[in-house]
């Protein structure tokens, strides 16, 4: 089974540029996260969906940060314009159902550097 | 508000066995998890345990005490593959909390021969 699949792995740009990070949960999760992870810190949680709604977005700096999740599989995470302070690594996850011991199931991140 | 704490860094020598330790608090509780976090690379889901308590899986056992807000990682037999940062991770979804799932810093583990 394939895992959650993150793409690019890295990217760097430069400030005021807008950027986009992709995501493909585990099918059949139905339940997809959005994190960023700063250095040497723990992942904190941006966005949360159950299928195609946002359910929990009260930690998404919606003043240049967008989210979707189109049809309730794939997610798409979108800056711009980015700004130096984001530059850290964006998680994305998934789970069966949301709240439950399962455990997520994280994908390997994209590390943006903004120059 | 949410606060998990654990320590920043330990050290811990090859073949020998280091507990981890994290204390929390948050408004909500439904259960606490452990991901192991190597460097470059994604968590990955450790354990879970929402009742006091021991689970045990393998070289690594994590502990519960929900009424003192603690819980520990217990690492045996310590391979050089278990350097990693390990991080303690709170379910608080009664408590408001984005997502009910908040991160503490990450122990930072280095093994040595």
């Amino acid at each position: 089974e394939a895992g959650v699949v993150q793409s690019p792995r890295y990217k760097i740009i430069e400030k005021k540029q807008p950027v986009a990070f992709w995501c493909n949960p585990i099918s059949g999760h139905n339940t997809l996260y959005w994190y960023r992870q700063n250095l040497g810190q723990g992942p904190e949680l941006l966005i949360r969906y159950e299928n195609e709604e946002a359910v929990d977005d009260s930690q998404l700096p919606k003043d240049r940060f967008s989210a979707e999740r189109l049809k309730g599989v794939d997610s798409t995470l979108k800056i711009q314009p980015a700004e130096l302070g984001d530059s850290a690594v964006y998680l994305c996850a998934s789970s069966e159902q949301w709240g439950a011991g399962y455990g997520y199931t994280f994908g390997s991140g994209t590390r943006l550097t903004v120059v | 508000g949410q606060n998990i704490d654990q320590p920043t860094e330990m050290t811990a020598t090859e073949g020998a066995i280091v507990q981890i330790n994290c204390t929390y608090q948050t408004s909500g509780f439904n259960g606490l998890f452990w991901y192991q976090q190597h460097a470059g690379e994604a968590p990955t889901f450790l354990s879970y345990n929402v009742l006091d308590g021991l689970e045990e899986k393998g070289r690594f056992s994590s502990f519960l005490s929900r009424s003192k807000g603690y819980s520990y990682l217990l690492l045996k037999e310590l391979q050089m593959k278990d350097s990693a940062s390990y991080l303690c991770a709170v379910n608080d979804a009664a408590g408001g909390g984005a997502d009910g799932l908040t991160f503490g810093k990450g122990t930072h583990l280095i093994i040595q021969p």
